[in-house]
């Protein structure tokens, strides 16, 4: 299927496990992001990528790591997860670095850290 | 740098009532403004977005915002509330490159 997908919808870890989500495009998009939801927070930035071997942080990077070895894929990982990390997390995708262009998100991964 | 402020977290009206959904804006540059619906377990969907072409913007669902400089708003209106409009709402802006910043949300509830 054409879009954005991610992997796992839903995952529950424990405290200090590593994790990672997955995200894949079919648009061949050159632009991907990641953004936590948080209540009272809205959307906030983590990591994005402006192509293949490319990144750059955002609002909120602290332990994140994120990987784009090609360009239809950007994973995300929590090297050792904590509870603060308990979230819904959304990747997206554009086609380019203008401001006017419309982000295409995927469905979302609900994270959960006991 | 660029911020959004929405007014009030949660709004209920009744179905065929007005819908208002309020969006305040700062940006040291000219803004581009979006607006984008969440329905529960889903990820964001553009309803519409403002790109300096026209300050009423239409978008989709009946859904449209106004480009107001002189009060920093993007506020979202559709004249008749339909119960598939109960879901979040999100403000949002960009200015220099594809950055987004989003607002708090707005969770809208329609009552029949």
């Amino acid at each position: 299927d054409a879009g954005i997908t991610q992997s796992p919808r839903y995952k529950i870890t424990e405290t200090g496990r590593q994790v990672t989500l997955m995200c894949h495009q079919t648009w061949s998009h050159s632009y991907m992001f990641w953004y936590r939801q948080d209540l009272g927070h809205g959307l906030r930035l983590i990591y994005y990528s402006a192509a293949a071997d490319i990144t750059d942080k955002g609002e909120v990077p602290d332990g994140y790591v994120v990987s784009r070895s090609k360009t239809e894929n950007f994973p995300l990982t929590l090297e050792s997860a904590t509870r603060s990390q308990t979230s819904v997390y959304f990747c997206a995708s554009s086609e380019s670095w203008v401001a006017d262009n419309e982000q295409f998100f995927g469905p979302g991964t609900r994270l959960t850290v006991l | 740098a660029q911020s959004v402020t929405q007014l009030g977290s949660h709004v209920s009206v009744s179905e065929g009532a007005l819908v208002l959904l309020r969006c305040n804006y700062s940006s040291s540059v000219p803004p581009y403004l979006f607006w984008y619906v969440q329905y529960p377990n889903q990820g964001l969907q553009l309803l519409l977005k403002y790109t300096s072409a026209a300050t009423l913007v239409k978008g989709i669902n009946g859904f449209e915002a106004e480009f107001k400089k002189s009060e920093t708003s993007f506020h979202l209106t559709k004249p008749s509330a339909h119960m598939s409009d109960a879901a979040e709402y999100f403000c949002a802006v960009s200015a220099t490159g594809n950055q987004f910043y989003f607002g708090t949300g707005t969770s809208l509830t329609v009552i029949p």
